[in-house]
């Protein structure tokens, strides 16, 4: 067991709203990393956070954005909602640089 | 822009037949990881390769990194159906953060018991 929590498991949401999706990672893992990964294809990365700023992006638009907390849990927020949003989310933490990424379970969005 | 690349796409095997996909990037890799991603699940890290050539074993699994750091290759060697799952393999992106993997879409395996 990885130590990464996320919530909610699974998600319905319709075109236009907004989602906040929650994660919790492993005590001392400063490094939180948001992943999209779309059915049949590999994770995509979206943003990553450190110390509670954010310190690299992926391909994805300003609607995406992201907050993490001094408890080591993080947010990933979407705004305007489009049917291709709909994918696993995968939170992964790290402890250090070029460490391997330890995933959470993911949230299932789906947008209808 | 960067790519990792994952051949075959799918690969169905009889169980006790061994298995192997195969990994390109399209620029050198500081270091290449191996995830394994069960149906309905998340990906689980399997191993790191950072040298030039090395080869890596986890009991039936082998892993290599090639001489030009652009390859890798994981090896299963009489599969079971325990083995069921997607394999990536993912690699730093280019003057990225560290969290901040590229990965390949994944070889599929099934395995016929």
């Amino acid at each position: 067991e990885t130590g990464v929590t996320q919530s909610p498991t699974h998600l319905i949401k319709t075109r236009g709203q907004q989602v906040t999706l929650r994660c919790s990672s492993q005590s001392g893992h400063n490094t939180v990393s948001w992943y999209q990964q779309a059915l049949g294809q590999g994770p995509q990365f979206i943003f990553q956070y450190y110390r509670e700023e954010e310190n690299g992006r992926g391909n994805f638009p300003p609607r995406f954005s992201g907050l993490q907390f001094p408890n080591y849990s993080s947010e990933l927020n979407v705004n305007a909602l489009e049917l291709d949003d709909s994918a696993l989310y995968l939170c992964a933490s790290s402890l250090q640089e070029n460490s391997p990424l330890h995933f959470g379970n993911g949230t299932r969005l789906t947008v209808t | 822009g960067q790519q990792v690349m994952q051949i075959p796409q799918y690969q169905h095997v009889q169980e006790g037949e061994d298995f192997t996909t195969y990994c390109n990037s399209s620029t050198t890799l500081s270091n290449i990881q191996w995830y394994k991603q069960r149906p309905g699940g998340h990906p689980v890290f399997l191993i790191q390769l950072v040298k030039s050539g090395e080869v890596k074993k986890q009991k039936r699994l082998t892993f290599q990194f090639g001489e030009a750091k652009k390859n890798s290759s994981l090896h299963i060697t009489a599969t079971q159906t325990t083995d069921v799952g997607t394999y990536f393999c993912a690699g730093p992106a280019y003057g990225g953060s560290q969290g901040n993997l590229i990965f390949g879409k994944g070889t599929k395996l099934s395995v016929k018991p």
